[in-house]
């Protein structure tokens, strides 16, 4: 059980698309799902945390406006990167929580995203 | 700010050797410490879980080990396979619903 899954695992986009990236918790609700960035040989950099039917809370740093995070129902989150850019290169992992005290988390298998 | 260390270095060890990694924190302790297994280009994958207040927690061929004094966990693999082989990930929950991951350690299990 605890099974989420992530589309795409691999999308090239040009410069000044926008990218979608959605995440499906399968098998539970997920109370809160979470959106990381991780560059090679580096700790997951949490983005945003989302809440189903509430606006996502993002990190210090991380703009809001480029990074759209809607969490639509208990099982479903995306995350759209606006005007993608080259340096938005990197892979993207959300994860969900399916509640309790233990805050386990239960990841996607992640998206590489290469804007040209 | 919390700060967490992980040997970034990779680990390589003989098959049927205990692999022993090490997850150093700064700062006060977490109510929780996990343990992620992740694959390249995978996202991770959840493996053991330690209170603040537990010592130790086994499951398999898995130990972790918790010492709020130290600030450290230890993460250990016994009898190690080359299936092993994978980056570790330690992360602390610090109760308000968010895990702080370290970088991770890669370790290679050689036949």
């Amino acid at each position: 059980g605890a099974v989420v899954s992530q589309h795409p695992s691999w999308v090239i986009c040009k410069s000044g698309t926008s990218v979608k990236i959605e995440c499906r918790s399968l098998d539970f609700q997920a109370t809160t799902m979470f959106w990381y960035r991780q560059f090679p040989k580096q700790s997951l950099m949490l983005m945003a945390t989302s809440n189903e039917g509430s606006k996502a809370t993002y990190e210090q740093g991380v703009e809001k406006d480029k990074f759209l995070i809607n969490h639509a129902s208990l099982t479903l989150s995306t995350l759209t990167v606006t005007s993608a850019h080259p340096e938005d290169s990197s892979f993207y992992i959300c994860s969900a929580d399916r509640g309790g005290s233990k805050n386990i988390q239960y990841f996607g298998a992640g998206t590489r995203l290469s804007v040209l | 700010s919390q700060k967490i260390e992980q040997n970034s270095e990779a680990l390589n060890i003989q098959e049927g050797k205990t692999a022993t990694l090490t997850c150093n924190y700064t700062n006060y302790s977490p109510a929780y410490l996990q343990w992620y297994r992740q694959d390249p280009g995978r996202g991770p994958v959840f493996l053991l879980l330690i209170r603040e207040n537990e010592k130790e927690k086994r499951k398999e061929r898995l130990k972790v080990t918790f010492d709020t004094t130290l600030k450290q966990s230890l993460f250990h693999i016994t009898a190690s396979q080359p299936a092993d082989s994978a980056t570790y990930l330690c992360a602390l929950d610090m109760r308000y619903n968010k895990l702080i991951f370290g970088a991770g350690t890669r370790l290679a299990v050689h036949p």
